[in-house]
Formats: C-alpha cells, structure tokens, sequence
C-alpha cells in the first residue's frame, strides 16, 4: 500500500525567506502523480503543484517549486521570497495511475512571520 | 470555466438530527466526486466516492452515507448524527485521473 510521509509538523520562517517543506512517499508504481495542497486558515484546498512521476523535469508554479527525487521517493516543496499569505497547512499527496484516490501526509503547518 | 458549489457553510445541529450537505459542480461532465472529512488539526479522511450517478464507494463504515442522484450532485447525508460526526467536511472533484482535485469550501458541521 502506498504511503505518504510529511515529517515536519510545523514550521515558521521570517517573511522574504525560502523554506522548504518534506515529503516522502513509498510505492511499487514506476507511474504515479503527486500534488502539494495549501489550506490556509479559511480552511479552503487549494492545489498548489503537481508532478508526473515520468517527468524528469522539476515542476515550477511562480515562487512554488518542487524537488523530485524519484528514486528516493522524496517530493519537497520550495517557497521562495516567502509572504505571509502562504501561512497555511500544507498537505502532500500521491495517486497512483488507475485508483481514483489521492493518500495524502499528515500535513505541515507552516508559518510566515513579519 | 469549472467550478464547485458546496453549502451549507456553517451548521450546528443537535445530537440525533438528520444532515443533509449538498455539493454540485458546474462546467464538466461525469465528474468523479468526493467526500472528505478532516477533524481540527488534522488531515483528511476520505468517506465517500463516486464514480458515476448512482454509484458509491464508502471508505470508513460509520453513521453517515452518500447518494450520486444526478451526474454533478454529490449528496452526504446522516438519519441521526451523532457528537462524533462534528468536522469539517469536504467536497471535491476531479475530471481526469492524476490530475489533482478541486475542492469545495467546506462546510463545518458542530453536533451538539
């Protein structure tokens, strides 16, 4: 069964700064896809990044951009020039190629400060 | 362009009451649909899914069920609620597999 393992409860960092969020995922697929959500104290999902698994290529989504190291099933995530609207709960999650489900970390709370 | 409708937003309902959330998606066809619910602090649980009108899958045995009556209506419902039932409830939707999910924006439900 797959699993995903966010390590980091929570984290603050000082606004401006880039901080990096872990993941790691264990799985037997070669093709999968991961996403990194934010749920901010609105309580709203937001889908911030996804990576194809089959794609060597870092994604890159504005000051989002994630670390994918596949073969030691690590998927991080990197907030440059951090603000602090991205005080949130960030969740990573993985889907396998044929379910129709995403098996999501526990969740990182990270905290920008002023 | 796609969107989700979730409601209510807010509901207190007493032990042993009835619930009913709705969620309807607008701008796609034969969505698959989602229930999550995520406790204070937590991550989230996956109740319920559909793939299809009428058809559902349930994930965590319990006192709550879901009905799929029309192809973008995605219905949780409960005959007795009970205090354990209280969260924060979820909706979703994804149109093509591995492509990530939309969500709704929740409804918190407080059983008292």
């Amino acid at each position: 069964a797959q699993t995903v393992t966010q390590s980091q409860p929570e984290m603050s960092v000082q606004e401006a700064e880039t901080v990096t969020l872990s993941c790691t995922y264990d799985t037997s697929e070669n093709n999968y896809y991961l996403f990194w959500y934010k749920q901010p104290p609105s309580r709203q999902m937001i889908l911030v990044i996804r990576q194809e698994a089959y794609k060597q290529q870092n994604a890159t989504e504005n000051r989002f951009s994630v670390n994918f190291q596949k073969a030691a099933k690590s998927f991080s995530l990197k907030i440059s020039d951090s603000q602090l609207g991205d005080t949130a709960m960030y969740f990573c999650a993985f889907e396998g190629p044929s379910n129709y489900q995403l098996i999501w970390g526990a969740g990182t709370k990270l905290i920008i400060k002023p | 362009s796609q969107t989700i409708h979730q409601w209510p937003a807010t509901l207190v309902q007493p032990v042993g009451s009835p619930l009913s959330l709705e969620c309807t998606v607008e701008g796609t066809s034969n969505p698959n649909l989602y229930w999550y619910r995520q406790a204070a602090g937590r991550g989230l649980q996956l109740l319920f899914y559909s793939v299809g009108i009428g058809q559902i899958s349930s994930e965590v045995p319990q006192n709550l069920s879901a009905s799929r009556p029309q192809d973008r209506q995605f219905i949780l419902s409960s005959k007795k609620l009970l205090l354990s039932d209280s969260g924060f409830y979820l909706c979703a939707w994804s149109s093509v597999i591995n492509y990530g999910y939309t969500f709704g924006s929740g409804t918190r439900l407080t059983v008292v």
